[in-house]
Parts: structure tokens; C-alpha cells; sequence
């Protein structure tokens, strides 16, 4: 696609619901990363994934939040039982190479999560 | 302790000023990034650096690897150029990044 998407762009759940975000990165992009940023924070790193592999997990927040690329392209982001702490901006950002993160990304727009 | 310190975390400038942004971190990278954070709220990478300088059109950014440590300059800034500037390092070991907290840019007409 001519860039990276993401949905839903609003997601509003009560605590303790399952939710799951997706992001479509751009067409060929080898690389695809989540960020999490809260109102009036910066982003924090979540997960990436090279191709289908995903390298590390260490900066997902606890054990409720899984993410996966099976195919390689289109990725999803899955937060169990969720809880207010969770609201958040869920980012997106794919790179064309698979070089970790010594690539120029690209950002989606964003799901921003209300879970009240 | 963050692993990057951005200064200064707010800057009010006058059109035409230039612009320096300090980015500092405390581990072993190999890439960092420059990112522009829109008012509203979008995100739009500036410069991926692994050494020395790099330029593109009125934006310029530096990195000094021995020293730790980035610098983003703007030249005749602009009202558009205010945003939330961003610097973020990719530790290779741990494979993760790590992201300062911003510094919010206000140029005045």
C-alpha cells in the first residue's frame, strides 16, 4: 500500500475485554514495529518482528499483550483482559530492510484505546 | 535514569531563529533516529544517523559517538517547523529502543 495502516483508528472497551489491533505496513517492508505511547508521553517500544520472526519480546508490558505477523506482512497486536492502565496510542511502523532498528520507519497514523 | 536525555523540553523561537535540539544516551547504539511528532498527533521519521552529519533542506543532525551524543539543528526556522521533536536509539544488544521524552517546539511568527 502507499503507506502503513492501521485499525481500528478508535477502539473504546471495558476493562477486561480482549482487544486486537491492526497494522498494515507498507508492501514489502521487511521490518514492523509497535509503540505504545500514552497522552502526553513519548513512545515506548513494544515489539518488532523481521518478517515473520519476532526477535524479541522483552519490551511488551506484561503477559497480557501478544503480537503476531504470521505471514510476514500484516500484523496484529493483542491486549487480554485489559485495564485502564492500557489506554494508550498502539503505533505502527514498518522499515523496508531487516537491519533492527538502523532503518529510516515509517509511521502509521495510530488506534488510539480508551478502556474505561 | 533514562537511557536518552533530550534538552531542552521546550523552546518558544522566533521566526527566522536557529534551532538547536541536544540528545544525550547512556548505551551502546547502532543507529539513532530523529522523529517529528505533528500537533495532531502523527508521526514522521527526520534522520536515522549512525555517524557524522546529515542534511536535508533546512534541517541538519549530528551525531558524536565517542561523546554519546546528537544534535538537531534548524535553520530560518518557520511557524510549521513547531512540533514535538523526538530522538530515539536502537540498542542492538537487547534489540530495543529506546525513546527520549521530547522537546516541544513553538516558533512565533
Amino acid at each position: 500500500g502507499a503507506g502503513v495502516s492501521q485499525s481500528p483508528r478508535y477502539k473504546v472497551t471495558k476493562r477486561g475485554q480482549d482487544v486486537t489491533l491492526r497494522c498494515d505496513p507498507i508492501s514489502s517492508h521487511a521490518t514492523l514495529y509497535w509503540y505504545q505511547q500514552a497522552l502526553g508521553q513519548g513512545p515506548e517500544f513494544l515489539t518488532y518482528f523481521n518478517y515473520e520472526a519476532q526477535p524479541d519480546k522483552s519490551g511488551l508490558p506484561s503477559d497480557r499483550f501478544s503480537a503476531e505477523r504470521p505471514e510476514g506482512s500484516i500484523s496484529t497486536l493483542t491486549i487480554q483482559r485489559t485495564e485502564q492502565r492500557d489506554s494508550a496510542m498502539y503505533r505502527c511502523a514498518s522499515s523496508l530492510g531487516s537491519a533492527g532498528g538502523g532503518e529510516t520507519q515509517y509511521f502509521g497514523p495510530g488506534t488510539r484505546l480508551l478502556v474505561l | 535514569k533514562n537511557e536518552v536525555e533530550q534538552s531542552p523540553q521546550n523552546l518558544t523561537a522566533q521566526e527566522g531563529e536557529f534551532i538547536t535540539i541536544n540528545c544525550s544516551y547512556s548505551v551502546g547504539i547502532s543507529a539513532l533516529h530523529w522523529l517529528q511528532q505533528h500537533p495532531g498527533g502523527g508521526i514522521v521519521s527526520l534522520f536515522m544517523l549512525s555517524s557524522g552529519k546529515k542534511k536535508h533542506g533546512r534541517l541538519i543532525a549530528t551525531i558524536n559517538i565517542q561523546e554519546k551524543h546528537s544534535s538537531l539543528h534548524i535553520t530560518a526556522s518557520h511557524p510549521r517547523d513547531s512540533a514535538v521533536y523526538i530522538c530515539a536509539v536502537w540498542k542492538p544488544t537487547g534489540n530495543q529502543f529506546y525513546f527520549g521524552t521530547g522537546t516541544s517546539l513553538t516558533v512565533i511568527p
